[in-house]
């Protein structure tokens, strides 16, 4: 089952706005991760953020969790036309000797020039 | 830098054929993982192992197996393909314990024929 789901799935923007992915989840968490995938690659880590943290920012990217509504946003600002890809969250469990990742569907950003 | 490759980028196979996916990462991590990615879907979890001769099932093991026999290396193997195991299949690894991000290969796009 899928434990994140990110909303929209698919966002098309001008090169400078900025862009907001949310993502859901449904069950109890340790952290929860971002990750960005360009077009048939392998995907690539962003930022991850604590169940007890409620902002983190890197760079340009901003993310926020708030685990009473199980749900975390992740922004972009100013954003770039190599900020096109696909943008994942993860959430973190533990499950038999170590632990997972569960993935959402991701969304697809389009940043246009 | 992290470094997770993968025995091939693309490749055929015909229905019924034994499909070996390699996959080594040059981090000394504990934790190695099989994903297949399909459009809608996400990433789904096939296996995982969180250390030498240890494996655990994903949520989609079915028709799948694996092998680690070295910690550095993780083997996913297609016992009898089918059409429907057309897919992007990822490889990633991580240190073991909660927080940790997961480092991914560039993918193998399989297509069964």
């Amino acid at each position: 089952s899928q434990q994140g789901e990110e909303d929209p799935q698919a966002l098309s923007i001008q090169e400078g706005e900025n862009a907001t992915m949310n993502c859901s989840y449904k069950t109890s968490i340790n952290n929860l991760q971002w990750y960005r995938q360009n077009s048939g690659r392998g995907l690539v880590h962003l930022i991850l953020i604590r169940s007890n943290e409620r902002e983190k920012h890197s760079g340009r990217l901003r993310v926020t969790l708030d685990t009473s509504k199980k749900s975390s946003s992740l922004l972009i600002t100013a954003s770039r036309a190599a900020d096109t890809a696909s943008y994942f969250c993860a959430t973190d469990a533990f499950a038999g000797g170590g632990n997972k990742l569960t993935f959402g569907t991701g969304t697809q950003l389009k940043v246009e020039l | 830098d992290v470094k997770v490759t993968q025995s091939s980028r693309y490749l055929v196979k015909r229905t019924g054929e034994k499909v070996f996916l390699e996959c080594v990462q040059d981090m000394d991590h504990e934790n190695m993982f099989w994903y297949r990615q399909d459009p809608g879907l996400g990433l789904r979890l096939i296996y995982f192992s969180y250390d030498v001769k240890m494996k655990e099932k994903g949520d989609i093991p079915e028709g799948y197996s694996v092998s680690r026999e070295k910690k550095e290396r993780f083997s996913l193997i297609l016992e009898s393909a089918s059409t429907n195991q057309t897919s992007m299949y990822l490889c990633a690894s991580s240190f073991r314990g909660i927080s940790y991000e997961q480092y991914f290969g560039p993918g193998t796009r399989l297509t069964v024929t």
